[in-house]
């Protein structure tokens, strides 16, 4: 039982413009959500994070925008540049464990 | 300040054999967490350990196991390996419980020929 998706496996953006990374999560208990970022052969860093109090978080290029009605978030990145290339995966966590749930990623490429 | 270290980075095993992987966590983080990831389905928990007890677990078959020593240091085992247990082995560490606030090492790559 998939509890967060990432229905896209894999985004093409030019350089400059806007990239656009969903998420849905099922568990209603989920109150904090993050976005990592992974190069190959590295582990996930983390970018950037909303609680469910907000409905949007920026930071510089990245913006996380989080919908709790329909259990989505996405993550914007404008201007996309080639160094953004990565796999990015969301997160959720919440309830008695609080321990972090992944989404499956969706691979971003910004062609030049 | 030195990150997560994960060994060794990269191994090859056969099916049936054993392995066993190292991690250690960022000076003054208690909390180490495993996870596996394979293309597809993403990163899935394994396990948390803290002060040397596991806290949490995923949903993964008794063939993975783990464990933490005083130091903080954790190494996970998998046993009888198959082929689908072929992935990148992460772990990631905190100061507290695993949550929100979790680094990363770079990860194990097994592969199960």
């Amino acid at each position: 039982d998939q509890q967060v998706k990432q229905n896209s496996p894999s985004l093409s953006v030019q350089e400059g413009r806007i990239s656009i990374l969903n998420c849905d999560y099922t568990n209603s208990m989920f109150d904090y959500f993050l976005w990592y970022k992974k190069y190959p052969a590295e582990g996930p860093t983390f970018l950037i994070s909303i609680s469910s109090i907000k409905d949007k978080n920026e930071d510089g290029r990245f913006t996380v925008f989080l919908n709790k009605s329909a259990k989505h978030l996405s993550l914007h990145i404008v201007p996309s540049q080639p160094g953004d290339s990565a796999v990015y995966f969301c997160a959720a966590a919440g309830g008695a464990t609080n321990k972090l749930i992944f989404g499956t990623g969706t691979l971003l490429a910004v062609q030049p | 300040k030195a990150g997560v270290t994960q060994t060794p980075r990269y191994l090859i095993k056969t099916r049936g054999q054993q392995v066993t992987l190292s991690c250690s966590p960022i000076s003054g983080h208690r909390s180490v967490s495993w996870y596996q990831q394979t293309p597809g389905q993403g990163l899935q928990f394994l396990f948390e350990y803290f002060s040397e007890t596991q806290r949490n677990k995923g949903n993964f078959p008794g063939r993975f196991s783990g464990r933490q020593f005083s130091n903080s240091r954790s190494e996970m085992n998998v046993s009888t390996l198959e082929l689908g247990d072929s992935a990148l082995y992460l772990c990631a560490s905190s100061r507290g419980l695993a949550g929100v606030s979790q680094f990363f090492g770079e990860g194990s790559r097994l592969t199960v020929l």
